[in-house]
């Protein structure tokens, strides 16, 4: 299976500052038809996953655009450009290239 | 209103079964592949197994295979999920989401309790 490692796992940001999180996959996300299927994930406390960003850097429909996606090939960050509160999650990779579909470890975004 | 609703969690002991279902609406559920996505207590999440538009194509993660089965009934809008022998480590909370491929899931239910525990 392709191992999808974040980093780092918990990131204390201050309100207004950017954040950064970063995911590697041990082999690479170009599939056969070109794309590169790396998505995100948000998943506040108490509640069910959101998808936030889809084939590296499409953000999702309601999704604010201080919320980017970036990389090719294995390596691949999102990047919030200044943190609000309701931005406190878990966030996720996932990659869809190859079977089985999987997860990175999730990254603790909280307020310092 | 497109929504995903989840039931049939609960605490079992290892070795038995239970059935999960996933009560769609609001979308033609016959349209799209449908998965089940879980969680463990404070863990990340795992894909488990989808199925396709018609039933007769299902994947499973590795670690389910021989004792989980997926299916779905078009006619009730319904997904299920079948769970034997059931182990330890299959204690999560078990999402239900519609399956959009490549790019993962959209739409998720909000989840339902199942715990393995003697």
């Amino acid at each position: 299976d392709v191992v999808m490692t974040q980093s780092p796992l918990s990131l204390p940001v201050t309100l207004g500052q950017p954040a950064s999180i970063s995911c590697r996959s041990s082999q690479s996300l170009v599939y056969s038809d070109g794309n590169t299927y790396l998505n995100w994930f948000q998943q506040r406390p108490g509640q069910s996953p959101r998808r936030l960003i889809y084939k590296v850097s499409n953000r999702d429909s309601g999704v604010p655009d201080r919320f980017s996606g970036s990389g090719s090939g294995t390596y691949f960050t999102l990047k919030i450009s200044r943190v609000e509160a309701e931005d406190v999650a878990v966030y996720y990779c996932m990659q869809g290239t190859h079977w089985p579909h999987t997860f990175g470890q999730g990254t603790k975004l909280e307020i310092k | 209103e497109v929504q995903l609703v989840e039931s049939g969690g609960g605490l079992v002991q290892p070795g038995e079964s239970l059935r999960l279902s996933c009560a769609a609406s609001g979308f033609s559920f016959s349209s799209f592949w449908m998965s089940w996505v879980r969680q463990a207590p404070g863990q990340g999440l795992e894909w488990v197994a989808n199925i396709n538009l018609g039933g007769n194509e299902k994947h499973y993660v590795d670690s389910v295979k021989g004792r989980f089965t997926i299916s779905r009934d078009n006619a009730r809008n319904s997904l299920y999920l079948q769970m034997n022998s059931l182990r330890g480590e299959d204690t999560a909370v078990y999402y239900c989401a519609r399956d959009n491929g490549p790019t993962g899931w959209i739409v998720w239910g909000r989840g339902t309790q199942v715990t393995v525990s003697s």
